[in-house]
């Protein structure tokens, strides 16, 4: 089934434990995205790639890191989590980065950090 | 830095009402313009999205947005809302990156 994957559904994670958040696309889209969710924010990105071995920051990068090593694949990883990364974390990718493309969404994964 | 605003945080409606769900973003330039649903338990959907061209857009499950340039909003409206549209409806702007709003929850009873 093309779309996004991603994995764990929900993780409870005690503070300070190392944590990485898997994405797959299936629809050989170039660029792909990690947002986080919190209650009137509304989404915020995370970081970024535009293609298949870069990466970039988004508007809340501190804490987390992620890689591109092939176009299939973008984990996010919590190096050392804290309690105030609890929160939903949603994967997105679009078939070319830039303003006119549409990006579609994974399924979120619910992660708690106590 | 851009912006977006939804002015509606939690609106309840009953069944066969209209809703119309306000939403302003900051920049000036060219921008495209997108609302998102995100229903009960699920992931991010696109409703509709503006690029250029009419600014009436429609959407799936019979949403509409209207793009106003000269007041920077894009509104989205439904003539009569059904139970099932209760989700959380987002705003977004992309002007190389996704700039989402707050996002509005809608509540209809039956």
């Amino acid at each position: 089934i093309a779309g996004i994957t991603q994995a764990p559904t929900s993780q409870i994670l005690a503070a300070g434990r190392r944590m990485t958040l898997r994405c797959t696309q299936d629809m050989r889209h170039n660029a792909m995205y990690w947002y986080r969710q919190d209650l009137g924010l509304g989404l915020r990105l995370i970081h970024y790639s535009n293609t298949a071995g870069t990466t970039g920051k988004g508007e809340v990068p501190d804490g987390y890191s992620v890689s591109r090593a092939n176009t299939d694949d973008f984990p996010l990883t919590l190096a050392s989590a804290v309690p105030s990364q609890t929160s939903v974390y949603f994967c997105a990718s679009s078939l070319l980065a830039g303003q006119g493309n549409e990006q579609f969404f994974g399924p979120g994964t619910r992660l708690t950090v106590l | 830095a851009q912006s977006v605003s939804q002015h509606n945080h939690h609106v309840i409606l009953s069944e066969a009402a209209s809703l119309e769900l306000g939403c302003n973003y900051s920049y000036g330039g060219t921008v495209n313009l997108f609302w998102y649903v995100q229903y009960p338990g699920q992931h991010l959907q696109l409703l509709l999205k503006y690029f250029s061209g009419d600014p009436l857009v429609k959407g799936i499950k019979g949403f509409e947005a209207e793009f106003i340039k000269s007041k920077f909003s894009f509104n989205l409206r439904k003539p009569s809302v059904q139970w099932s549209d209760t989700a959380e409806y987002f705003c977004a702007v992309n002007q190389g990156k996704l700039i989402f709003g707050q996002g509005t929850t809608l509540q209809v009873k039956p």
